[in-house]
């Protein structure tokens, strides 16, 4: 089942404007973490989030966590057109044997930065 | 991908066969994963290993085994291959664990298969 649910599917902006993805879950987490995967290519790590914090920063790249409302923000400023890609959140609900991460992944949102 | 590999990165073959598929790391962690994924269903889990010998399912593992008889190695057979096992495969690795984890997954390439 799915436990992350991107939200919009599609993305389309001008280079240099800001983008905003948001991940909705339905069931307490451990950490919440957000993947970008090239066409072609496997995913990549960009940021994990723990369920005690509420922001996290890293480059361009700012991410929230509101565990109240079950919900995660992605937000890429300064967008390049590198930064076409599709997103996904994914969720580690802490219930796996012998300390295995078993994510649960939402099916993405593909981001299109137009130059 | 730097310390993870899979082969092969592309395989046709036929209902009914065997499949094999390979996933190979330099980094000694410790649990593995395969994944898969399709239109509209994101990336599911299909089976992972928290050690040499010890692996468990996933949520889609109906069709599938797995092995891991050394730490770098974790493969994925498909018992006898049907046309909706046709999909992109990932294989991912990872340190972390629980609450105080502060690494996510690191993925292969992707193996895509198609079963015709």
């Amino acid at each position: 089942s799915q436990q992350g649910e991107e939200d919009p599917q599609a993305l389309s902006i001008q280079e240099g404007e800001n983008a905003t993805m948001n991940c909705s879950y339905k069931t307490s987490i451990n950490n919440l973490q957000w993947y970008r995967q090239n066409s072609g290519r496997g995913l990549v790590h960009l940021i994990l989030i723990r369920s005690n914090e509420r922001e996290k920063h890293s480059g361009r790249l700012r991410v929230t966590l509101d565990t109240s409302k079950k919900s995660s923000s992605l937000l890429i400023t300064a967008s390049r057109a590198a930064d076409t890609a599709s997103y996904f959140c994914a969720t580690d609900e802490g219930e796996a044997d012998q300390g295995a991460q078993k994510l649960v992944f939402g099916q993405g949102t593909r981001l299109t930065i137009n130059p | 991908d730097a310390g993870i590999t899979q082969s092969p990165r592309h395989k046709v073959t036929e209902t009914g066969t065997p499949v094999t598929l390979r996933c190979h790391q330099t980094e000694n962690h410790r649990y593995m994963y395969w994944y898969r994924q399709d239109p509209g269903h994101g990336l599911r889990l299909i089976h992972y290993s928290y050690g040499v010998k010890d692996t468990d399912k996933g949520e889609v593992s109906d069709g599938y085994s797995v092995s891991r008889s050394k730490t770098e190695d974790f493969l994925l057979t498909l018992e006898s291959a049907t046309s909706s096992q046709t999909s992109v495969y990932f294989c991912a690795i990872s340190i972390g664990t629980g609450a105080y984890s502060s690494n996510g997954y690191t993925f292969g390439s992707g193996t895509r298969l198609t079963v015709v």
